[in-house]
């Protein structure tokens, strides 16, 4: 059964202070690893697709990789406007157009 | 271009009433969706629709109906409001067919109160 898990479930950071984000995945034939970012009372806000081990992507202070097995979003530098949820998500062949969300980090920057 | 627009944004309702959250995307999208969304548990997959005329059943699909209407529209019943039902509701929308079009994108949200 596919499944994404992500760590941890809160991270609270000073400002300027990089760290990672991680999001286990398990799925037959991976068409895509999605990154999404949420901010209260809103939907989630698309950021990264990555499809196959080794790819990178970067927006701003944010880096997002992926290995057969995991992905880490990491954040360089952060600032308290970046305190959000962070979602990962993927899609397999064999799961149609569906994707199975993890349940997300949730990042807090102060200042 | 608005994207994913989702009606109404707030709504209470008492158990055993019934509603119709509308949702509508202007991006040309095949696969639409509804998700519902509790604290802990993550985003749900309750229907979607991978293209016009077609709608299946995810992972929480009890207790609500929907309707793809056209390309644009898809919308989310439920007949019989129970407070289980309390929750946020996202509608959200992908192009479908080539890799890059699984990329899903999401309305503000509902946020429904059952009583």
């Amino acid at each position: 059964e596919d499944q994404v898990t992500q760590s941890p479930e809160a991270l609270r950071l000073q400002e300027g202070e990089s760290s990672s984000l991680n999001c286990s995945y398990t799925v037959s034939g991976l068409r895509g690893l999605f990154w999404y970012r949420q901010d209260p009372g809103k939907g989630p806000e698309f950021l990264f697709t990555l499809y196959s081990a080794g790819e990178e992507k970067e927006k701003e202070r944010l880096k997002a990789t992926l290995t057969k097995k995991e992905s880490f979003l990491h954040i360089t530098a952060p600032k308290p406007e970046d305190s959000a949820t962070y979602l990962c998500a993927s899609s397999g062949y064999s799961s149609a157009s569906k994707i199975i969300f993890g349940s997300g980090t949730r990042l807090s920057i102060r200042p | 271009n608005a994207g994913v627009t989702q009606t109404p944004k707030f709504q209470v309702l008492k158990t055993g009433q019934s509603m119709t959250l509308q949702c509508a995307q202007d991006m040309n999208h095949n696969s639409m969706y509804w998700y519902r969304q509790d604290p802990g548990m993550g985003l749900r997959l309750i229907y979607y629709s991978a293209s016009e005329g077609t709608t299946d059943k995810g992972e929480v699909p009890n207790g609500y109906n929907v309707s793809r209407l056209n390309k644009r529209e898809f919308s989310l019943r439920l007949e019989s409001a129970a407070p289980s039902q309390t929750s946020v509701y996202f509608c959200a929308s992908s192009g479908g067919g080539q890799a890059s079009s699984y990329e899903q994108y999401f309305g503000p949200g509902t946020r429904l109160t059952v009583t």
